[in-house]
């Protein structure tokens, strides 16, 4: 069974650009929830969304949006990019409320 | 919204049993305490959770104080593969919905 896949791997975008960053769940997992842990420090709760709406959201401001597609899908877009938005983002699937299966990440730098 | 405290770093031998210890003195009835490790350059696994009684599985064991104020992950027999960082966690129910605070994490480092 295939885990939790996210990309790109790597993104480098500039200040001001906007970052699309795409996570595919687990096959028969219908929750998503994106986390930002950057560099040396902990993981932060960014965005949960389930059965294609969002559910709940951290403290983040609102340039950091997403969606659920019908497929269960995820896609994370980081408007107006700033330096202190590069981090490692990432992506897990659960079903329901149960365990949470992550993906390897996706590394976003900002220059 | 309920937090987490966990010392940062902790050092064990191999073959001996590690307790790690998390704090959450604000965390209210409804919260589940999961713990989930990182093994360098990987996502986080999920490790254990419990409510209030004394959860075991293969991988560890949880002990949850009676007030819930605290709680223990014990690895019973430390490897090098446990090396990582664990995140103890609460699962927050508020205005409807769920929420995942995360704590700072404790480096485990295993001696061989």
């Amino acid at each position: 069974e295939a885990g939790v896949t996210q990309s790109p791997t790597h993104l480098i975008k500039t200040r001001g650009q906007q970052a699309t960053l795409r996570c595919s769940p687990i096959s028969g997992h219908t929750s998503v929830y994106w986390y930002q842990q950057a560099l040396g420090l902990g993981l932060q709760f960014l965005l949960w969304y389930d059965e294609g709406e969002e559910r709940n959201r951290g403290n983040f401001p609102p340039r950091f949006s997403g969606r659920q597609f019908p497929n269960y899908s995820s896609e994370l877009n980081v408007n107006a990019l700033e330096l202190e938005d590069s981090a490692l983002y990432l992506c897990a699937s659960s079903w329901g409320q149960g365990e949470q299966f992550f993906g390897p990440g996706t590394r976003l730098t900002v220059l | 919204d309920a937090k987490t405290t966990q010392p940062n770093s902790m050092e064990s031998n191999e073959e001996e049993p590690v307790h790690l210890p998390c704090n959450h003195s604000t965390i209210s009835g409804t919260d589940y305490i999961h713990w989930y490790r990182q093994l360098p350059s990987q996502g986080p696994e999920y490790v254990i959770h419990g409510l209030t009684s004394n959860v075991n599985n293969r991988m560890a064991s949880l002990a949850i104080a009676e007030d819930r104020k605290s709680s223990t992950l014990i690895l019973h027999r430390a490897t090098l593969r446990d090396a990582a960082v664990y995140y103890c966690i609460l699962r927050e129910w508020g205005s409807g919905t769920y929420k995942y605070i995360f704590g700072t994490g404790t480096r485990l480092k295993v001696l061989a």
